[in-house]
């Protein structure tokens, strides 16, 4: 069965850093373009960062870009996200989500599967 | 960025009824146009895919429809476990966005 296991959630205050992690198993973590998507208490969905299968494309949301960096490390199966000078609106369960690209056109991009989510809390 | 919106934010049905949830993007995303539910406390999960496509292991009561600009999820009939939030999001151009939500619940 397809996994996804969200580490590194906690309280850090503004201007700090925070490293999540993503645990992949059940499929080849290799071969997959990965997620990162938050949710604000309360709120709705917003996409953070994407990184292809080779790491080779990387995008960041305007509200993140500069502060956060996203990686991964196929030979552990594993994805990252790298937050640093933190902001209280950066304060969120942020989700680690598998992409399935389709392989001909029209190349359909959506999130089959996704992890529980972790707690991100950026307060003093 | 494309901006999606959702009519209504805020649905009461009963078990049975058939419902109808309409997404709206800010310029034509083609069918690139995908639904998710969430549930209180618990992650995404996928519906629809390509605005029609149904994901492997959702049930065939839950439908979409449309294209270019608008768009349609559809519940033909309700069962206890569809109360939950249900997103729209494209995929057409990045970044990524998603429609604000709407919340179903029972009547």
């Amino acid at each position: 069965d397809v996994q996804l296991v969200e580490s590194g959630g906690g309280l850090v205050k503004p201007g700090g850093s925070l490293r999540l992690s993503c645990a992949a198993s059940g499929f080849s973590f290799n071969g997959y373009t990965m997620n990162w998507v938050r949710q604000a208490p309360g709120k709705g969905l917003e996409w953070v960062s994407s990184i292809s299968s080779s790491s080779s494309d990387i995008s960041y949301a305007d509200s993140v870009k500069g502060r956060f960096t996203i990686s991964r490390d196929n030979a552990k199966n594993s994805l990252y996200l790298q937050m640093d000078s933190l902001r209280a609106e950066d304060t969120a369960i942020y989700y680690c989500a598998r992409v399935i690209v389709g392989a001909i056109p029209p190349r359909h991009y959506y999130s089959d599967y996704w992890g529980q989510g972790t707690l991100v809390t950026v307060s003093s | 960025d494309i901006q999606m919106t959702q009519s209504p934010s805020s649905l009461s049905a009963s078990v049975g009824d058939r419902v109808t949830i309409t997404c709206r993007a800010s310029q034509s995303i083609t069918t690139y146009l995908n639904w998710y539910q969430q549930k209180s406390g618990k992650a995404p999960n996928l519906l629809i895919y390509a605005a029609s496509a149904l994901q492997t292991g959702v049930p065939s009561r839950f439908s979409g429809s449309g294209s270019g600009t608008n768009f349609t999820l559809t519940i033909s009939s309700l069962q206890p476990e569809d109360f939950a939030t249900y997103f729209c999001q494209q995929s057409y151009s990045p970044p990524l966005t998603f429609g604000p939500g709407t919340k179903l619940h029972l009547k």
